[in-house]
């Protein structure tokens, strides 16, 4: 079965601590896309990468960091200077990084950070 | 700048009744147009889409938008509602930007079916 694998589903971090959020996917997709959903505000780009061994920033990039060392990978952390990391976290792909494609969704990881 | 509106957070609606998601966008240029569902903690799965083929898309569930550009309306219907349509509702457009496509979504619109 193709898709986009997120883990884990549920994390919890202490205030200070660097975390990241693994996503996966076996759809042969060149591109790969990080959003962060929180209640009331639909979602939020915050980095995407159109091929391996690139990526750019999005609207809310502050205090992210990611890497597309292999086609199927593309790994988010969240670091220490995000002021306000708890939210939903979604991740996902499409064929191309073109308008007239969908994009597919993996199930998300939540973070909750004390 | 390229928007998507949708108008009410929250629809209810008895099984059974029309299913109505308002969904009005901005842009410059014609747009490609989504609606996505997502059930509570869970990722978001594409319902239709919209590129400048036919007007009327239909999708999955029973779902079907027409594109209004007059109106600049994609507005998601659905003849009769199941309890199972409780989701959560995200209206998107998409455009170039950067020499790739940006996914613009609304706020999202929450659907309770009521027995």
């Amino acid at each position: 079965d193709g898709g986009i694998t997120q883990s884990p589903k549920y994390l919890f971090r202490k205030e200070g601590q660097n975390v990241t959020l693994s996503c996966e996917q076996n759809l042969n997709h060149d591109a790969m896309y990080w959003y962060r959903q929180d209640p009331g505000q639909g979602l939020r780009l915050i980095y995407y990468s159109q091929i391996v061994n690139d990526f750019q920033k999005g609207d809310i990039a502050e205090g992210y960091s990611v890497s597309r060392e292999k086609k199927e990978s593309f790994p988010l952390t969240v670091t220490s200077a995000q002021k306000n990391p708890t939210a939903f976290y979604l991740c996902a792909s499409s064929i191309a990084d073109k308008p007239f494609y969908e994009q597919y969704f993996g199930p998300g990881t939540r973070l909750t950070v004390t | 700048a390229q928007s998507v509106t949708q108008l009410g957070s929250h629809v209810s609606v008895s099984e059974g009744a029309l299913v109505l998601l308002r969904c009005n966008y901005s842009s410059s240029v014609p747009p490609y147009l989504f609606w996505y569902v997502q059930y509570p903690n869970q990722g978001l799965q594409l319902l239709l889409k919209y590129t400048s083929a036919a007007t009327l898309v239909k999708g999955i569930n029973g779902f079907e938008a027409e594109f209004k550009k007059s109106e600049t309306s994609f507005h998601l219907t659905k003849p009769s509602a199941h309890m199972s349509d409780a989701a959560e509702y995200f209206c998107a457009v998409s455009v170039y930007y950067n020499q790739g496509g940006k996914l613009i979504f609304g706020q999202g619109t929450e659907l309770s079916v009521k027995p």
